[in-house]
């Protein structure tokens, strides 16, 4: 079945260091990929997307580009911040298949002063 | 901003009680999901619905129920609640692709 791996946290950087937080997928078809990012006691929200191969998604300073050869959806940024400190969720949905999200394991970043 | 709202935000219960966690959007999604978050930060679908009168389990085994009676409203039950329920409840929606969550309410279990 459809599935998304993303690296395992924590990952600690300090500020204004160059972060990059891997996600690769499995699925059939033409699946619509999405980066969520969720602040400590908060519900998730959608950080960025991208619909098809070779789309950038970019929102905040964060970047990510479908990768349909490398099934990768990594996601960058330039120079963070201690306010990005968050979990990072990647994800995907089938447009075929009812719109069901499937997640990944979600990685948690921390950015140090 | 999006608007899903879920209460209560904290609840400390004792073992055996009934609760009911509420979650309400205002967008007119048909789609609604109750995930169940664990320590480690991992999301678990435990229901979601596609509309009214349509209700369905998710990938993880959970001794909750859910009902759709009104597009806006999804609520989720716990009959008797056990300290094995302690958890964060994640209330989501979504129209097509993107999905909309509420703030989550943390759940304890005494």
């Amino acid at each position: 079945g459809d599935s998304v791996t993303q690296m395992e946290g924590p990952v600690t950087l300090s500020e204004e260091a160059f972060l990059t937080i891997n996600c690769t997928y499995t699925a059939t078809g033409y699946p619509s990929l999405f980066w969520y990012v969720q602040y400590p006691g908060e519900g998730l929200q959608l950080l960025l997307k991208a619909t098809k191969a070779d789309d950038k998604g970019s929102n905040k300073g964060f970047e990510a580009t479908y990768r349909k050869e490398t099934t990768s959806f990594h996601l960058e940024k330039g120079s963070v911040q201690v306010s990005d400190s968050a979990v990072y969720f990647c994800a995907l949905i089938r447009m075929d298949s009812n719109y069901q999200l499937i997640w990944g394991a979600g990685t948690k970043l921390i950015i140090k002063p | 901003e999006a608007d899903i709202y879920q209460t209560p935000r904290y609840l400390v219960i004792g073992t055996g009680k009934k609760i009911t966690l509420e979650c309400s959007q205002t967008m007119g999604h048909d789609k609604m999901y109750w995930y169940q978050q664990d320590p480690g930060m991992e999301l678990h679908l435990i229901h979601y619905s596609y509309g009214v009168n349509s209700t369905e389990k998710g990938d993880l085994s959970s001794e909750s129920t859910v009902s759709r009676i009104r597009t806006e409203h999804f609520p989720l039950t716990l009959e008797s609640a056990r300290p094995s329920h302690t958890s964060q409840y994640l209330c989501a929606s979504s129209a097509s692709a993107e999905a909309f969550f509420g703030q989550g309410t943390r759940l304890t279990v005494v």
